[in-house]
């Protein structure tokens, strides 16, 4: 979607190297999401941001959201095989229309496929 | 297994015939949504309900598809007439709205192929 930028496309890193991923968004989030997916299998849930200049971290995964509440990135510190697949951020878009609120639906970016050799 | 189950896994069908599929959301989330994967995209959202209602369809969902959730449990999604580009992998997704989050939580997927 034009509406949400996820970069790069593609990454190739050893094992053991720190790793960040960039999603930027035309229009202001309500919510941020990152999601992990296998080839062929569905989406597994990460974490969510809401609040500008939020910062939330699961094992070696850290997620940030600018304080605009446009641009969010997910680092991987000490990459290892097992974090290998494809990273998918969303976003839910705030609807000014409905005071404010959340569109409810989730719109993507590309994703990054993340390659990590051992 | 409490998390969001989609049947079949797998379908394949010849063009012209008519397909449909289930999802079965995470108990008590009040909402479903359906969307549509392409191979080397991220998703895009097709529709969503809230309980039985259907809230929103999105210009993807032409006439040849319908979404239903009648009883505000598990939905289906029908698509008629299926075409080679309905090609794609069809992912439901539920979540339990209450206040701020709209966690939503992706079923495993049903890869339908059109001959």
């Amino acid at each position: 979607s034009q509406e949400l930028e996820q970069s790069p496309q593609s990454l190739i890193v050893q094992e053991g190297k720190n790793l960040t991923i960039n999603c930027t968004s035309s229009k202001t989030l309500y919510g941020l999401y990152w999601y992990k997916q296998k080839y062929g299998e569905g989406l597994i849930f990460l974490m969510m941001l809401q609040k500008g200049g939020e910062e939330k971290s699961h094992e070696k995964i850290t997620a940030k959201l600018d304080e605009k509440k446009q641009q969010s990135s997910l680092h991987i510190t000490a990459s290892q095989p097992s974090h290998a697949g494809i990273y998918l951020c969303g976003a839910d878009h705030l609807d000014r229309n409905a005071g404010g609120t959340s569109y409810g639906k989730l719109t993507f970016g590309q994703g990054t496929i993340l390659t990590v050799h051992p | 297994d409490t998390g969001v189950s989609q049947n079949p896994r797998h379908k394949i069908t010849k063009r012209g015939q008519n397909v449909t599929f289930r999802c079965d959301p995470i108990s008590e989330h009040n909402r479903l949504y359906w969307y549509r994967q392409t191979l080397g995209q991220g998703p895009e959202f097709l529709t969503y309900f809230q309980n039985e209602a259907q809230l929103e369809k999105s210009r993807l969902l032409s006439d040849r598809f319908s979404a239903e959730r009648p009883k505000g449990s598990f939905s289906t999604l029908e698509i008629q007439r299926t075409e080679q580009g309905d090609s794609a992998m069809y992912l439901c997704a539920s979540s339990l709205v209450m206040g701020l989050g709209n966690e939503q939580f992706f079923g495993p997927g049903t890869r339908l192929t059109v001959l």
